[in-house]
């Protein structure tokens, strides 16, 4: 079964901080992985996307990871902002790339 | 703003109800999905069409769901007799064909049954 597991499932760190996300799948076959941020109430946005063949990507503050072989992937955050209070999704595409499976995601509050 | 719409935002109906959503994908795009997410939980995918034809149903689109897409353009998500458990974010997503797992989601319907 095709499977995208996340951690942690909440985390609350201070302003200027770093952190970052983790991602578990369990997806054949594999062809990329997106994380998307998603505020409250709103629809997902896509922050980065990584191939089978990417090790490490950037978007401005966030850097995400994959390590294809053992099917982790990461979701690196630098120097948080409030604005990053939001739930960070791992998604794969499946069936044959028509659809995507999304994992649960991990709420990030950045406070003051 | 050419991003997907969604319509209404938020919808507030009595168990029982008949409801009826809105999604306008890019104009571009020639596929079109419907996602359902309840509360800490991440998108479940309910449907996808490729232009006006429906080509997957998940089996969480009960008989009570139906979607259409008549004109390949925008799409409607009727739910009939709606369920407390019906209350969600509906969420809309579009891509073309070509890059499926390139999906553009709109702000999506928050619906509560009471």
């Amino acid at each position: 079964k095709n499977q995208v597991e996340q951690s942690p499932q909440s985390l609350i760190i201070l302003e200027g901080k770093n952190c970052t996300l983790q991602c578990n799948y369990t997806v054949s076959p594999f062809s990329n992985l997106r994380w998307y941020k998603q505020d409250t109430g709103r629809g997902p946005v896509s922050l980065t996307i990584m191939t089978f063949s990417e090790n490490t990507k950037s978007n401005g503050r966030y850097t995400a990871t994959l390590d294809a072989d053992t099917k982790q992937s990461s979701l690196h955050i630098t120097a948080s902002q409030l604005s990053d209070s939001a739930s960070y999704i791992c998604v794969v595409p499946t069936g044959g790339g028509n659809k995507l499976t999304f994992g649960t995601g991990t709420q990030l509050k950045v406070e003051l | 703003d050419t991003g997907v719409s969604q319509n209404p935002r938020h919808k507030i109906t009595k168990r029982g109800q008949n409801v009826t959503f809105r999604c306008d994908p890019i104009s571009e795009h020639n596929r079109l999905y419907w996602y359902r997410q309840t509360l800490g939980q991440g998108p479940e995918f309910l449907t996808y069409f490729q232009n006006e034809a429906q080509l997957e149903k998940s089996r969480l689109l009960s008989d009570r769901f139906s979607a259409e897409r008549p004109k390949g353009s925008f799409s409607t998500l009727e739910i009939q007799r709606t369920e407390q458990g019906d209350s969600a974010m509906y969420l809309c997503a579009s891509s073309i064909s070509g890059r499926a797992y390139e999906q553009y989601f709109g702000p999506g319907t928050r619906l509560t049954v009471t």
